[in-house]
């Protein structure tokens, strides 16, 4: 079973500029959900999608947004850069539903903005 | 709101020795999931261990396990026989049973040296 994918792998923006980072979930699961890896903040939870729907979101700014497709994939979008929002950006997988509670972590997009 | 808290930024072990990273956390819920997660220099994070709130019965996983104070609100894990694979950044983490969405809350991370 492929495992969950997350492209780019590495980006670097300039500041002002927008970005748009995807991920793929499992095959299967509904859910997928972004966090914020800096190294000040640590983990922070952005947003959950599942079946297309936001099931919950994050204390970040507008700027940040998600969307989710039928297929489950999922893209999340951050619009004029800041130098801050350099992080690591992980996606997780989960099935989304039951008392199935183990989330699949990607490898993450590094973003550097500059 | 939920909070976890892992006091210890970095630890050391000797190879082949036991380790135990502390985690505490502060929830008024009463059905919850906790977790470690590992996350070594490749940036995948890796699950450990899982801890459901209503089980008593601590956790294993080979050479890993957890010590569950559900009153102390403490989650701490042990790593046993510690080897140079284990060196990695760990995370505490904590999931609301009560809510319909993931959302995972995590605590700050121990980075864990192996010292051969």
């Amino acid at each position: 079973k492929a495992g969950v994918t997350q492209t780019p792998r590495y980006l670097i923006k300039t500041r002002g500029q927008q970005v748009t980072l995807s991920c793929s979930p499992i095959s299967g699961h509904r859910s997928v959900s972004w966090y914020q890896q800096t190294p000040g903040q640590g983990l922070q939870f952005l947003f959950e999608y599942f079946s297309e729907t936001q099931r919950n979101k994050g204390n970040f700014p507008g700027r940040f947004s998600g969307r989710q497709f039928s297929n489950s994939r999922s893209e999340m979008n951050v619009s004029t850069l800041e130098l801050g929002d350099s992080a690591l950006y992980l996606c997780a997988s989960s099935p989304g539903q039951g008392r199935t509670t183990e989330a699949f972590f990607g490898q993450g997009t590094r973003l550097t903005v500059v | 709101a939920q909070t976890v808290t892992q006091s210890q930024p970095e630890m050391s072990v000797q190879e082949a020795e036991t380790v135990t990273l502390s985690c505490t956390y502060d929830t008024s819920e009463s059905d919850y999931y906790l977790f470690w997660y590992k996350q070594p220099p490749s940036r995948q994070m890796i699950l450990v261990i899982r801890q459901e709130a209503y089980k008593q019965q601590n956790a294993t996983e080979n050479r890993f396990s957890v010590n569950f104070q559900k009153a102390a609100k403490s989650f701490s894990l042990k790593i046993s026989d510690s080897q140079l694979g284990d060196a990695a950044m760990y995370f505490c983490a904590y999931r609301s049973g009560m809510n319909r969405d993931d959302k995972i809350i995590f605590g700050k991370g121990t980075r864990l040296h192996i010292l051969p």
